[in-house]
């Protein structure tokens, strides 16, 4: 079974700019959960979604939103860049049915803002 | 502000021995906890998952689990220098449908 995928897997914008990112999950998986790395603030939780509906957010401002297609596919998108963005952007999938699954990552893709 | 706290280390242990992995919670709702490996420059991958208070055993590793004093580890036996990575304990909340992970502990295996 192929694992996640995210695409483009490195991006290099300037401040201002707006992103996308793409993530297709794990055949069967209904639910994407998206996160950022940083290494001063580790792996934080950005929203995850379920069937196309958000069901969870973390604390991020409104730059950052994110939607799922009927085919689980997600994607996130930040708009008005700061440098602070720049980072390690994951999405993980699982099956969706309760928050006890184990979530499956992505190899990520690294945002550099300059 | 549910959390989970890893000591950042790092950790260093020589070839052969047993590594040990501590990660605490603060949220009692707590259900499910996870480890994940990660290499520099790589996604998490899963180690392991433990559910129940007690011990998982899964080849050279063990994760045990205290739901009372709200206690999480990893121990790594027999340890490889291919196991130097980073060690991220994560727990789910159930029905927030969300990961919280600790900022993790950097492994150092030494031949």
């Amino acid at each position: 079974k192929a694992g996640v995928t995210q695409t483009p897997r490195y991006l290099i914008k300037t401040r201002g700019q707006q992103v996308t990112l793409s993530c297709s999950p794990i055949s069967g998986h209904r639910s994407v959960s998206w996160y950022q790395q940083t290494p001063g603030q580790g792996l934080q939780f950005l929203f995850e979604y379920f069937s196309e509906t958000q069901r969870n957010k973390g604390n991020f401002p409104g730059r950052f939103s994110g939607r799922q297609f009927s085919n689980s596919r997600s994607e996130m998108n930040v708009s008005t860049l700061e440098l602070g963005d720049s980072a390690l952007y994951l999405c993980a999938s699982s099956l969706g049915r309760s928050g006890q699954e184990t979530q499956y990552f992505g190899p990520g893709t690294r945002l550099l803002v300059l | 502000q549910k959390e989970v706290e890893q000591n950042s280390g790092p950790l260093s242990v020589p070839e052969g021995a047993i590594a040990s992995l501590n990660c605490t919670y603060s949220d009692r709702g707590s259900q499910s906890f996870f480890w994940y490996r990660q290499y520099s420059g790589k996604s998490p991958e899963l180690i392991m998952f433990i559910y129940s208070n007690g011990d998982k055993e899964d080849g050279r590793f063990t994760a045990q689990l205290n739901k009372a004093s709200q206690y999480v580890s990893l121990l790594i036996r027999d340890s490889q220098p291919s196991d130097s990575a980073t060690y991220l304990c994560a727990a789910s909340g159930g029905s927030n449908y969300k990961l919280t992970f600790g900022k993790g502990t950097l492994l150092t295996v030494n031949p």
